[in-house]
């Protein structure tokens, strides 16, 4: 079992359309968690970071973190064809004094107008 | 733009080969992180180099050295290529090393080994 599992997808979903974007992990030490947004040929870029468990808001985007499921997810409102995009969710815990992530292999996101 | 540059942009060569891949991270970050990206395994944590030494290390192999220099642009070295290192291989930075930091990734080099 991969330490973060993330559905590959591809999701896609209408313009309008709240799309719901979820990655399961296993290592309970894990305390910040982040979603980045890669566009086809570009280097991943952070959307939101939470630490520990709870919600975050950020515009259209809402970031949950159950820490007691192991399971966090990503909600896009109101979806917009440049939302379409590779999401990767990214996980870390304290290792050596270096917080360094460990990422789900992404899910494609698709809105079609 | 993220203001991490990386060059070059795509890189083909073949097998047994070695090639350099350059990072400057932004104006002010002292750490560099390289990570390897390919279709079956995703996005992988190299190696990590905070102002000039190395902090932490990945799945990193062998073959596969790094360095940042005293001006903090950081070089991956990748030597003795097989066909498995094709993959995209980014570099990003962030100020410091700590909880939360935020890295901001570069474009990418796309190698592909022949």
């Amino acid at each position: 079992q991969k330490e973060v599992e993330q559905d590959p997808g591809p999701l896609s979903v209408p313009e309008g359309a709240i799309v719901s974007l979820n990655c399961t992990y296993s290592n309970s030490a894990f305390q910040y968690f982040m979603w980045y947004r890669q566009y086809s040929r570009k280097g991943p870029e952070l959307l939101m970071y939470t630490y520990s468990s709870g919600n975050k808001e950020d515009g259209r985007f809402t970031a949950q973190v159950d820490k007691s499921s192991k399971y966090i997810s990503l909600f896009i409102r109101d979806s917009q064809p440049s939302d379409s995009a590779t999401y990767l969710c990214a996980m870390s815990d304290l290792a050596g004094g270096s917080y360094i992530p460990t990422f789900g292999r992404g899910t494609s996101l698709i809105v079609h107008p | 733009d993220s203001g991490v540059t990386q060059t070059p942009k795509h890189l083909i060569t073949a097998t047994g080969q070695r090639v350099t891949l350059r990072c400057s991270p932004r104006s002010g970050d002292l750490s560099v992180y390289w990570y390897q990206q390919s279709l079956d395994q995703g996005l992988q944590f190299l190696i990590q180099y905070y102002n000039g030494e190395e902090r932490a290390k990945g799945n990193i192999l062998e073959r596969f050295s790094a360095q940042q220099f005293p001006d903090l642009h950081s070089e991956l070295n990748l030597s003795s290529l097989e066909l498995g290192d094709s993959a995209l291989y980014f570099c990003a930075s962030s100020v410091a090393s700590g909880a939360g930091e935020t890295q901001y990734f570069g474009p990418g080099t796309r190698l592909l080994v022949l």
